[in-house]
C-alpha cells in the first residue's frame, strides 16, 4: 500500500537535546511538508520541500531543521533552540509539478513529541 | 495572502441531525479549497475539495460543501450525523495558479455527536 509513515508515534525528549522525526513516503510525490499542531491552533507550516536538495522555511521554522537528500524522505530535527517543542507533528506530501496547486496533501499518522 | 476562518471551535449535534460546519476564506486570487477530517491522535484525511469544476462538491462519508464566491464561504454539511462523524474538521485554502504550494488551515472545529 502506498502512503506516508512517520516514526516514532510517541517521542520523549529531555530539555537541551536535539531529536529527529522521521517521515517517509512511497507515493512518488514531489513535495513534502512538516506541520506543527497545537490544541486550538490548527496546523502551522514549519518547512516544505518541492524537490530533492531544496527546501523553504514555513511560518514557524525557528528551532527546526530539515534535509531532503532523497525524494521519499524528509526528516525533521527539533533542536534545543526550539523553546516550546511539545506538540503533535504531522508530515504531508503532495504530487504534481509546478502549477498543480489543486492536488491535495496526503498526511502521515503524526508523531507526538513531549519534552520532559 | 490567504486566510481561513472557521466559526465555532466546538459544535455539538444530535445523532441524525444536520451537520453544518462553517468556513470563510480570504484570498487575493481565485482559491482552491479543501476540507479535512482528523480523528484523535491521527493524521488528516481529505473529505473533499473545490477546484473550480463545480460549486457543489460531494465528498466521502456523505459530506458535501458549496463554494459561494459572493459570500467567500465553503461550508461543510451532512444531512444526518452519525456517531462516527465525531472528529475535528479543518478547512484549508490555497491560491490557484502556478507556484502555489502551501495550504493555509483554519483553526479547526471539533464536532461532537450526541446519541
Amino acid at each position: 500500500d502506498g502512503g506516508i509513515t512517520q516514526s516514532p508515534k510517541y517521542l520523549f525528549r529531555k530539555e537541551g537535546q536535539n531529536v529527529t522525526l522521521s517521515c517517509e513516503q512511497n507515493l512518488n510525490h514531489d513535495a513534502m511538508y512538516w506541520y506543527r499542531q497545537d490544541p486550538g491552533q490548527g496546523l502551522r507550516l514549519i518547512y516544505y520541500s518541492q524537490i530533492v536538495n531544496d527546501f523553504q522555511k514555513g511560518d514557524i521554522a525557528e528551532g527546526y531543521s530539515v534535509s531532503r537528500e532523497k525524494k521519499e524522505s524528509f526528516p525533521l530535527t527539533v533542536t534545543s533552540a526550539q523553546k516550546n517543542p511539545t506538540a503533535f507533528y504531522l508530515c504531508a506530501s503532495r504530487s504534481g509539478a509546478r502549477g498543480h496547486s489543486y492536488n491535495e496533501q496526503f498526511f502521515g499518522p503524526g508523531t507526538r513529541l513531549t519534552v520532559l | 495572502a490567504q486566510s481561513v476562518t472557521q466559526l465555532g471551535s466546538h459544535v455539538s449535534v444530535s445523532e441524525g441531525a444536520l451537520v453544518l460546519l462553517r468556513c470563510n476564506y480570504s484570498s487575493s486570487v481565485p482559491p482552491y479549497l479543501f476540507w479535512y477530517v482528523q480523528y484523535p491522535n491521527q493524521g488528516l484525511q481529505l473529505l473533499l475539495k473545490y477546484t473550480s469544476a463545480a460549486t457543489l462538491v460531494k465528498g466521502i462519508n456523505g459530506f458535501e460543501a458549496e463554494f459561494k464566491k459572493s459570500e467567500t464561504s465553503f461550508h461543510l454539511t451532512k444531512p444526518s450525523a452519525h456517531m462516527s462523524d465525531a472528529a475535528e474538521y479543518f478547512c484549508a485554502v490555497t491560491p490557484s495558479g502556478a507556484g502555489s504550494y502551501q495550504l493555509t488551515f483554519g483553526k479547526g472545529t471539533k464536532l461532537s455527536v450526541i446519541p
